[in-house]
């Protein structure tokens, strides 16, 4: 079973520092992975989206990574604002699987 | 363009109850999914629908759940006999096929079973 893990589970940095969450999972065949935003009381919003050929994926801010070999992603945050605090997810699509098997979350708090 | 919707936002229901949760997915999204979010249990998949093809059903926690996707469009999910472990948010995502694309997600439905 695909197991994935968020580490740090919360995470507090002053404003327009840059910051790195990560994600492990324990099975390597995996088709994407995917990076959600998650604000309270409110659903989740796609941020990016890294198919497993993939090395990584940028937009504006934000950059993913992957390692698929070590089991590996990171999502770097470039000049954090108090706009960016929120839980974020990450979730892979398993190789013949159709659903995501989601992390536990890492809980960002960036302070003004 | 419209994302996706459910309805109602908050259900409050007495145990033992029956429940019936409602998904609009994205126009020209061919797939489906419900997941379930809880406190104890992080995010779980419950079932999914691509197109005409038989729904796959291995997340179901058990056979009080079931849920049905008419048209290819709108999906319902019914809850029978509610338990307060039931008690959670029910997540719908859609997504224009499978595999390659991203899933995008409604705001959830907020079950309370008292």
């Amino acid at each position: 079973k695909q197991e994935v893990t968020q580490i740090p589970a919360a995470l507090s940095v002053p404003e327009g520092e840059n910051l790195v969450l990560n994600c492990s999972f324990t099975d390597s065949a995996i088709y994407n992975l995917q990076w959600f935003r998650q604000d309270p009381g409110k659903g989740l919003t796609s941020l990016l989206l890294i198919q497993s050929s993939q090395r990584e994926q940028t937009s504006g801010r934000l950059n993913a990574s992957l390692d698929k070999s070590s089991g590996r992603s990171t999502l770097y945050i470039a000049a954090s604002q108090p706009g960016d605090s929120a839980t974020y997810l990450c979730a892979v699509r398993r190789d013949g699987a159709n659903n995501l098997f989601f992390g536990t979350g890492t809980r960002l708090t960036v302070i003004p | 363009g419209a994302g996706v919707s459910q309805s109602p936002s908050n259900k409050v229901t007495e145990k033992g109850k029956d429940v019936e949760l409602r998904c609009d997915p994205i126009s020209g999204h061919t797939a489906l999914y419900w997941y379930r979010q809880s406190l104890g249990q992080g995010l779980e998949f419950l079932i999914y629908f691509q197109g005409n093809s038989a729904p796959d059903k291995s997340g179901l926690p058990s056979d009080r759940f079931s849920a049905e996707r008419t048209g290819g469009s709108v999906s319902t999910l019914t809850i029978q006999r509610t338990q307060q472990e039931d008690s959670a948010v029910y997540l719908c995502a859609s997504s224009f096929k499978t595999g390659y694309y991203e899933q995008y997600f409604g705001p959830g439905t907020r079950l309370t079973v008292t």
